[in-house]
């Protein structure tokens, strides 16, 4: 079966350019995360979805962050324009919908963003 | 003061030794609580869930107490391969089943030959 997937899993660019990274959900799964992962701030929450919907976009840093999730099986996150201190490790994880405590996320390899 | 707050370390511990780590969290509105690892340049795995009465796996038990804020995890016979980052992670629990984790910034193990 395959888990979360994330498109490029490196990404250099230069400061002021448009970076688009992409997440493809387990199939099934109802809730879709976005997380940013710096050595400072540790594992930061950006936004989530339930059934495609923006729950809370309360983690998105500046107005040069959007997220989209046009279809169940497909997100996106843009940075535009990208600056250096976005540089940073950007996590998706989604999770089914579940009434119990033990509720797991299911992290995707990750994207490497460096911004020059 | 951060949401979750954990010692970053790193703890080198010799093999087969018992490691502990403790998290201490802000919100006691909380009401779930979990363990992660993290190998060095993976993604967070879930290790295990942390519940009122305790809980054990093997060789990893998981201790919460409320009135103190905090949980811990207990690591005995340690193992090369336990050698990773760990992330304390609670999160409040609404009439949803799921809801947004506040993570920790993580405790770093290094278990030596």
């Amino acid at each position: 079966d395959a888990g979360v997937i994330q498109s490029p899993r490196h990404e250099v660019t230069e400061m002021g350019q448009e970076v688009t990274l992409r997440c493809k959900p387990i199939s099934g799964h109802d809730y879709l995360f976005w997380y940013r992962q710096t050595m400072m701030r540790g594992l930061e929450l950006l936004i989530y979805f339930n059934n495609n919907v923006p729950i809370d976009d309360s983690g998105m840093p500046e107005d040069r962050f959007s997220a989209k999730m046009p279809n169940a099986s497909f997100s996106t996150l843009k940075i535009q324009p990208s600056e250096p201190r976005d540089s940073a490790v950007y996590f998706c994880a989604s999770s089914p919908t579940s009434g119990t405590v033990t509720d797991t996320q299911y992290f995707g390899p990750g994207t490497r963003l460096t911004v020059l | 003061r951060k949401e979750v707050e954990q010692d970053p370390g790193p703890f080198n511990v010799p093999e087969g030794a018992t490691v502990a780590f403790n998290c201490t969290y802000s919100n006691s509105a909380s009401q779930s609580f979990f363990w992660y690892r993290q190998d060095c340049r993976k993604e967070p795995k879930l290790l295990m869930s942390v519940y009122s009465s305790g809980n054990e796996d093997g060789r990893f038990t998981a201790q919460l107490n409320r009135a103190s804020q905090y949980i811990s995890l207990l690591i005995r016979d340690s193992k090369l391969s336990d050698s990773a980052t760990y992330l304390c992670v609670v999160t409040p629990r609404s009439n949803f089943g799921n809801e947004k984790l506040t993570f920790g910034t993580g405790t770093r193990l290094t278990i030596i030959p």
